[in-house]
């Protein structure tokens, strides 16, 4: 079956430093890849998507990347700020149907 | 601008009452539209998707049921709570490459 893996541990970082999520699926082809935010008691906010010809994509601080040979994505944040302390949600589409596969979320904590 | 709403925000309900939970859209129409769970520590538990007025389809087998009585109005149903019905419930507005949700409502059973 499907599946989406994100690490269940809450990540801590020091601020100004870099966190590094990390996004893992099985037995799916993704046409594009999106990663949302999602602060307690709300709904996710889309912050960014990624096409399966895609490498890499920037926006401001963050950074994706997709290895569709691996079948991962990593979710980088440069320059971290305490504000940036949420859980961060991958999301895989095949672009045909009406369905996107969300993961867990991964926590993060940025410490000032 | 799109806006999604949702009410209630948080709901505390006893085992076997009945359900209602609706989601409205502003800004857009014909839109494609969703239900999902979100239980803690798990990931969004899609329920229910609409690409249409009337047009319902179910994803989990589940005492909950969804209905589209108007264009932009996605409504949440259920006619006996159980205790594995508590949850966080958001729904969703999709466009082509990504989806907008709505506030969430928190839903405990007792």
């Amino acid at each position: 079956s499907q599946k989406i893996e994100q690490n269940s541990e809450a990540l801590n970082i020091q601020e100004g430093k870099t966190a590094t999520l990390t996004c893992n699926y099985t037995n799916y082809s993704p046409a594009y890849l999106q990663w949302y935010r999602q602060d307690p008691g709300r709904g996710p906010v889309f912050l960014l998507l990624i096409r399966e010809n895609e490498k890499e994509k920037r926006k401001e601080r963050l950074k994706v990347t997709f290895d569709t040979t691996l079948k991962q994505s990593l979710f980088h944040i440069t320059a971290s700020q305490p504000a940036d302390s949420a859980t961060y949600l991958c999301a895989l589409d095949n672009g045909g149907g009406f369905k996107t596969i969300f993961g867990a979320g991964t926590r993060l904590f940025v410490k000032a | 601008s799109q806006t999604i709403h949702q009410w209630p925000a948080t709901l505390v309900q006893p085992v076997g009452s009945p359900l209602s939970l609706e989601c409205t859209v502003e800004g857009t129409s014909n839109p494609n539209l969703y239900w999902y769970r979100q239980a803690a520590g798990r990931g969004l538990q899609l329920l229910f998707y609409s690409v249409g007025i009337g047009q319902i389809s179910s994803e989990v087998p589940q005492n909950l049921s969804a209905s589209r009585p108007q264009d932009r109005q996605f409504i949440l149903s259920s006619k006996k709570l159980l205790l594995s019905d508590s949850g966080f419930y958001l729904c969703a507005w999709r466009t082509e490459e990504t989806q907008y949700f709505g506030p969430g409502t928190r839903l405990l059973v007792l």
